[in-house]
């Protein structure tokens, strides 16, 4: 596609449920990021892969919390046991070199989860 | 935890007036990126600033990285509706290749 996607653009969820987002980058593009935004609050860093390797996973709030990126390409953010605080807009963007300092980030529209 | 603050939180004015969004940290940072995100959309890329001091122009907006490259400023000219919009600002150190935002200005512009 043109731009990132994610799916599914909302998820309502229980507490205690496994949940899985999937977030299929620009194609070409070797660096992939997750972010989590909270309402009124800006993105916050979860990991980033370079390629098929997570670079920097420091992000990633508890064990609960795991992404993969198998073949360099689409990557999926995967919850167990969601809890209600985990309920936000997960946001992944991916960028043609890596490094954000000198490259741009093109985000997807996010995936809305909400955990009842 | 946020490592840049952004100021004010909310801002609306009336279309014509200018503004100015202020992005401040105590880190330096290699360099510093403006975005722009609206209601569920992910933030698009305005402008790059990597120099300390630098300023840059794209139509009516003017991007500054301070000096000691911990601070920079969004001005916008003559506001239109169409400048309506969450405003983040977001750093990366010299060798951290994630991003870190603040948490936004949104900016309201009233026809």
């Amino acid at each position: 596609g043109a731009g990132v996607s994610q799916t599914p653009s909302n998820k309502v969820t229980e507490k205690g449920k496994y949940v899985e987002l999937r977030c299929d980058p620009i194609s070409g593009h070797t660096a992939l990021y997750w972010y989590r935004q909270s309402l009124g609050q800006g993105p916050e860093f979860l990991i980033y892969f370079q390629g098929t390797g997570a670079a920097d996973d420091s992000g990633l709030p508890n064990d609960r919390f795991f992404a993969v990126r198998p073949e360099g390409s689409v990557s999926t953010l995967k919850i167990q046991r969601t809890e209600r605080g985990d309920s936000a807009v997960y946001l992944c963007a991916s960028s043609l070199i890596g490094g954000p300092g000198t490259g741009e980030l093109f985000f997807g529209e996010g995936s809305r989860l909400t955990v009842l | 935890t946020q490592l840049l603050e952004q100021s004010p939180q909310f801002l609306s004015i009336q279309e014509g007036e200018n503004l100015t969004v202020y992005c401040n940290s105590s880190s330096v940072f290699s360099s510093l990126q403006w975005y722009r995100q609206e209601p569920g959309e992910g933030p698009v890329l305005l402008v790059t600033v990597v120099t300390g001091g630098e300023v840059k122009k794209l139509k009516r907006l003017t991007f500054q990285f301070g000096d000691a490259r911990k601070d920079s400023s969004l001005h916008i000219t003559a506001a239109q509706p169409g400048d309506t919009g969450l405003y983040l600002c977001a750093g990366a150190g010299s060798n951290d290749y994630k991003l870190s935002f603040g948490a936004g200005t949104t900016v309201t512009v009233r026809a």
